[in-house]
This record gives C-alpha cells, structure tokens and sequence, in this order.
C-alpha cells in the first residue's frame, strides 16, 4: 500500500515563526503536491513538485515555499507564519496510473 | 490552469434515494477527472476516476459518475444512498496533456438521512 505520511498532526505556532511541513512517500512516485483546506473553499493547491529539485507554484503559493532535495521528501515552508495561514494542509503523491494519495493532514493553528 | 466547480454546497436525501453530485470542469486538453471522499475526522479517499475509455465509469461503495463532453461534466451518482455515504465529496481535474498538478473544486456536503 502506498503510504504518504505528514510530520505533524496538529501544530501550534506564533506569528512571524518559520514553519516546516513535512511530507514521505514510500512508492517513488515523482509528483508530490500541497493542499491546504479551508472549509467553503476545498482544497487548493499551493506547490507542486514532478521531480527532485522542481517545483511548480500553485494557485495560492504567496508566502510559502518548497523544497524537494529528495524524491520521497516535499517539505512545505512557511517563511513567517501569519495567523491567515491556519489551516490544514495535506500533502499527496501520485501513481503513474493517476491516483492520487493523501497524507493525513496537518492541522496548523497560527497564534 | 485547469478548474473544477462544484456548484452545490450541500446536498440531502433520503436514504435509498438515488443520489448526484454535481461537477463541472475546464481543461484546455483531455480532462483526467475524479472523485475522493473525505469521511469526518479521515483523510480523503479516491473513489473513481476517468482517463479515457467509456463514458460511465464504477468506483468504490457502489458510486458511478459519468463523463459527458459536451457539457463538461462529470457527476457522481449512486442508485441508492446510505446513511453511511454522508461525507464530503470533491471533484478533482487534471489536463491529460500537461499532467503535472491536480486542482480540486470547493467540496459538496452529502448528507444522507434514515
């Protein structure tokens, strides 16, 4: 089974800090992406990565970043955390059969 | 890019009611489109999709949706709902020809009742 684990459930942080999310998938899969969800607005896609080191921006990529050193590892940054940023995030990956598979979230609560 | 609109917050019926939920997308090449679930306090799941072939295709729990061209369509349907079926639903596209991201539409609360 395709297994895409997240570092953090749930995450409490204060204003201005920097915040790593991070993001494994077992299956060597080369598309990684992050999601945040917010209720009334589903989930909207912030970075996406189709190889080591590439990334594309996604719809709502201000004030985040990525980075993707290795193909099992996309790691989600938030520079300087705002409180606009609370949120849950998810990470997925995607089989070459177009399946996609999400993490469990991280719930992410900007004090 | 890509977009999918889901044009119903919510939608309730009657458990053994036949149930839709609706999607819409644009895409500038050939659409991939899917369907995940998200049960509450669970992440989400993949129900079903469609890259190519027959228009009506089958997933998981008994869920179906079909592909329609010419509207842009791509609704899920089941013949008869359960009270376990309530769940949030997305609806999720990719261009076929430019495959790297995948974007979602807002989400359809189902909301099945006994």
């Amino acid at each position: 089974d395709v297994k895409v684990t997240q570092s953090s459930r749930y995450l409490v942080k204060r204003t201005g800090e920097k915040v790593f999310l991070e993001c494994v998938q077992d299956m060597d899969h080369e598309n990684m992406f992050w999601y945040r969800q917010d209720p009334g607005l589903g989930l909207r896609l912030i970075y996406f990565s189709y190889d080591v080191k590439m990334k594309e921006k996604g719809d709502i990529p201000e004030g985040y970043s990525v980075s993707r050193e290795k193909k099992e590892r996309f790691s989600l940054i938030l520079e300087s955390a705002s409180t606009n940023q609370t949120s849950m995030y998810l990470c997925a990956s995607i089989t070459q059969g177009n399946e996609q598979f999400f993490g469990p979230g991280t719930r992410l609560t900007v004090l | 890019a890509q977009s999918v609109a889901q044009p119903e917050d919510q939608v309730n019926v009657a458990e053994g009611n036949p149930l839709t939920v609706k999607c819409t997308y644009s895409v500038s090449g050939n659409p991939y489109l899917f369907w995940y679930v998200q049960y509450p306090n669970r992440g989400l799941q993949f129900l079903l999709k469609y890259i190519t072939g027959d228009n009506l295709v089958k997933g998981s729990y008994g869920f179906e949706a079909e592909f329609n061209k010419s509207q842009t369509s791509f609704h899920l349907k089941k013949p008869s709902a359960l009270v376990s079926d309530s769940a949030l639903y997305f609806c999720a596209v990719r261009d076929g020809v430019n495959n790297n991201d995948m974007r979602f539409g807002a989400g359809t609360r189902l909301t099945v009742k006994p």
